[in-house]
């Protein structure tokens, strides 16, 4: 069965520091695995995804993601924190063996202050 | 770009009534997905489709149904609504080639059953 775990609910960080939102996963094949991003009172917005090759992918926004199979982790980082930033963010995984759907983590509320 | 559109924002429901959330994408996806969110249990998948006529259960299906009777068309039905389904309903959508695979959500019915 695939999971995915997000063990902060919130992570707080002032404006221009790095910021790092945790993900780690479980599955039998290979990780399907992405961020997507819900902004106040919008839909989610999806924000990257690693599939196969390079582990340290980029994304929407400034924000980027390392895929790391030892630790089973795929955290999502950002180098100089924004204001805007501030949102809910959420984890997902599928499975190359395991069909369609994406599960998604409980989600990680980041909030930027200034 | 891609546009999933949710028939409601908001809907007030009774215990017992039946509820039809209605979903339409204008992207020829051959995907289509029903999630709830709940506050700190983050999305959780209630039924998926990939292909008209066809569905598969997801991880919370219980209490609900699903009609895919046109691609671009998904549709969630409560068969006899309960005051734990009250939540937000999300519906998204997505092509069936991996290598670019991206859900595109729509805004979100927030659902109250009193």
């Amino acid at each position: 069965a695939q999971s995915v775990a997000q063990p902060e609910d919130q992570v707080n960080v002032a404006e221009g520091n790095p910021l790092t939102v945790k993900c780690t996963y479980s599955v039998s094949g290979n990780p399907y695995l992405f961020w997507y991003v819900q902004y106040p009172n919008r839909g989610l917005q999806f924000l990257l995804k690693y599939i196969t090759g390079d582990n340290l992918v980029k994304g929407s926004y400034g924000f980027e993601a390392e895929f790391n199979k030892s630790q089973t982790s795929f955290h999502l980082k950002k180098p100089s924190a924004l204001v805007s930033d501030s949102a809910l963010y959420f984890c997902a995984v599928r499975d190359d063996q395991a069909g369609t759907a994406l599960i998604f983590g409980k989600g990680t509320t980041l909030s930027v202050s200034s | 770009d891609v546009k999933v559109t949710q028939s409601s924002r908001y809907l007030v429901k009774r215990t017992g009534e039946k509820v039809f959330l209605e979903c339409v994408q204008d992207m020829d996806h051959e995907n289509m997905f029903w999630y709830r969110q709940d506050p700190g249990l983050g999305l959780r998948l209630i039924y998926f489709s990939y292909d008209v006529k066809m569905k598969e259960k997801g991880d919370i299906p219980e209490g609900y149904s699903v009609s895919r009777e046109k691609k671009e068309r998904f549709s969630l039905i409560l068969e006899s609504a309960s005051t734990n389904q009250t939540s937000m309903y999300l519906c998204a959508s997505s092509l069936a080639d991996r290598i670019n695979e991206k859900l595109f959500f729509g805004s979100g019915t927030q659902l109250s059953v009193l």
